[in-house]
């Protein structure tokens, strides 16, 4: 099936840094990509749609400018945590099509 | 709104043996998709089996089928012949089929943790 990649699997950062995430399609073109965060044991919760060469589109309750998402091409979405603090701790997951990324555990100090 | 739900927090079974993982769902759209996935402890996100509301037949794959009953709302997965590498967490979702920006993003239920005993 299609493979969709997420870069880094793993980020440790302090308190107030920003960290950018990637994600992308690697065997075919997606206009529009999907983030989801998720608490160990729970769900995954929908952040925000990504729409290539448009605005991203976010779920009720998340802080667009503390998450931002940049759409910049066919195959690549970026979600950057801006002034990350400890309670923004958690696994980020991207999606294309009805596939995962392989995620990225943020853990901030 | 689209909801789904799952009501099995975990589930046990011994290996061989098959299991049924229940998910219901609501929803107002006529055409709709239900996925399963599987979260391994590692986190990533294995898709296992799609249903189109459409489809007449039930999907399989593999050792996966779902159980669609479209008047009851649910789409159940049933895992045949059961393996140690099949404990995972397993979440049921569903996608709107209209169109728009909210098109493709998905809506998941609550999950269920399989365990399968030797």
């Amino acid at each position: 099936g299609a493979v969709v990649s997420q870069h880094p699997s793993w980020v440790i950062c302090k308190s107030g840094t920003s960290v950018k995430i990637e994600c992308r399609s690697l065997d075919f073109q997606a206009t529009t990509m999907f983030w989801y965060r998720q608490f160990p044991k729970q769900s995954l919760m929908l952040m925000a749609t990504s729409n290539e060469g448009s605005k991203a589109t976010y779920e009720q309750g998340v802080e667009k400018d503390k998450f931002l998402i940049n759409h910049a091409s066919l195959t690549l979405s970026t979600l950057t945590v801006t002034s990350a603090h400890p309670e923004d701790s958690s696994f980020y997951i991207c999606s294309a099509e009805e596939f995962f990324g392989p995620g990225t555990r943020l853990t901030v100090l | 709104a689209q909801k789904i739900t799952q009501t099995q927090p975990g589930m046990f079974v011994q290996e061989k043996e098959a299991v049924t993982l229940d998910c219901t769902y609501d929803t107002s759209d006529q055409s709709y998709g239900l996925f399963w996935y599987k979260q391994p402890s590692s986190g990533e996100m294995i898709f296992l089996i799609y249903q189109g509301s459409y489809d007449e037949q039930n999907a399989t794959e593999g050792r996966y089928s779902l159980n669609f009953q479209k008047a009851r709302k649910s789409a159940n997965l049933v895992i045949s012949a059961s393996q140690l590498g099949d404990s995972a967490m397993y979440f049921c979702a569903m996608r709107s089929g209209t169109g728009g920006t909210s098109y493709g993003k998905l809506t998941f239920g609550q999950g269920t943790i399989l365990t399968v005993h030797p």
